[in-house]
C-alpha cells in the first residue's frame, strides 16, 4: 500500500538557520502531497501541498517541490523562527480513489531555539 | 471562526464504557473523516463520510467502532467497551466538494482509565 517516510527527530536548530525536513513516498498511482503542521494541542493545518510532478507547494517562507523521479517531497526554511517549533507531517492522497484519503507519515518535531 | 469543530476536547472513560466523540464540519462541507494519532505516531486513517453514507471505513476496527454522519447533526465516532488501546487523540477533517482541502479540527484526546 502506499505510504509516506520522514526524518526522525527532533530537529533542534538555533533562530535563522536553514530547515531541510525529509520526506519520501510510495505509492502506485501519482498521488497529490502535503505538509501538515501541527502546534501543541491543536489540529492539524495544511502548510502547502503539490499535486502533480515537478510543482513546487510554498507558504509562510516554506517550500517543497514534487520529485517524481526520487519520490520526495523534502520541506525547506531559508530561516526558521521560534514560533516554527511544532511537528511537520509529511502526507499524500492517491487521486485515483476519487475521495482525499490522507496517509502520513510519522511526524517531525522541530525545536526552534532563540 | 467557523471552522472543524470537535467535542469533547478531552474525554475520560473506564474499560468497558462507551465514548462518544462528536464533529462538526466548516460550512458547506459535506465530507468528513476521521483519524486516529496514537501517541508519537502520525495518524492513521479510519473512516470516509458523506451525508448519511459510509463510503470508506477500511480504517476502522472491525468490532467496538461505528460512525454516523446524519442528514441533521454532527458526525459521531462511537467506541463501545473501551479498552486501554483506544487512548489516543482523534481528529475529524472536514472537505468541501471537488479537490479541496481537509480542513481539521482540534481533536478529542481520549483517555482509558
Amino acid at each position: 500500500g502506499d505510504s509516506v517516510t520522514q526524518m526522525e527527530g527532533p530537529v533542534t536548530l538555533s533562530e535563522e538557520a536553514f530547515l531541510t525536513i525529509n520526506c519520501t513516498y510510495t505509492a502506485t498511482g501519482y498521488p497529490s502531497l502535503f505538509w501538515y503542521v501541527q502546534y501543541p494541542g491543536e489540529g492539524l493545518q495544511l502548510l502547502l501541498k503539490a499535486t502533480k510532478a515537478d510543482d513546487k507547494g510554498s507558504n509562510k517562507g516554506f517550500e517543497a517541490t514534487y520529485r517524481k523521479e526520487t519520490t520526495s517531497f523534502h520541506l525547506e526554511k531559508g530561516s526558521v523562527q521560534v514560533s516554527d517549533s511544532a511537528v511537520y507531517f509529511c502526507a499524500l492522497s492517491d487521486s485515483n480513489t476519487g475521495f482525499q484519503k490522507l496517509v502520513f507519515g510519522t511526524g517531525t518535531r522541530l525545536l526552534v531555539s532563540p | 471562526n467557523a471552522g472543524v469543530m470537535q467535542n469533547p476536547r478531552h474525554l475520560v472513560r473506564r474499560r468497558g464504557q462507551e465514548a462518544r466523540l462528536r464533529c462538526s464540519p466548516m460550512k458547506g462541507h459535506s465530507h468528513v473523516y476521521w483519524y486516529r494519532q496514537l501517541p508519537e505516531e502520525g495518524l492513521k486513517f479510519m473512516v470516509y463520510l458523506q451525508k448519511e453514507n459510509i463510503i470508506d471505513e477500511s480504517g476502522m476496527p472491525k468490532e467496538r467502532f461505528s460512525a454516523e454522519f446524519p442528514k441533521e447533526g454532527p458526525s459521531i465516532l462511537r467506541i463501545q467497551q473501551v479498552v486501554r488501546g483506544d487512548s489516543a487523540a482523534y481528529f475529524c477533517a472536514s472537505q468541501g466538494d471537488g479537490n479541496q482541502p481537509q480542513h481539521f479540527g482540534d481533536g478529542t484526546r481520549l483517555s482509558i482509565l
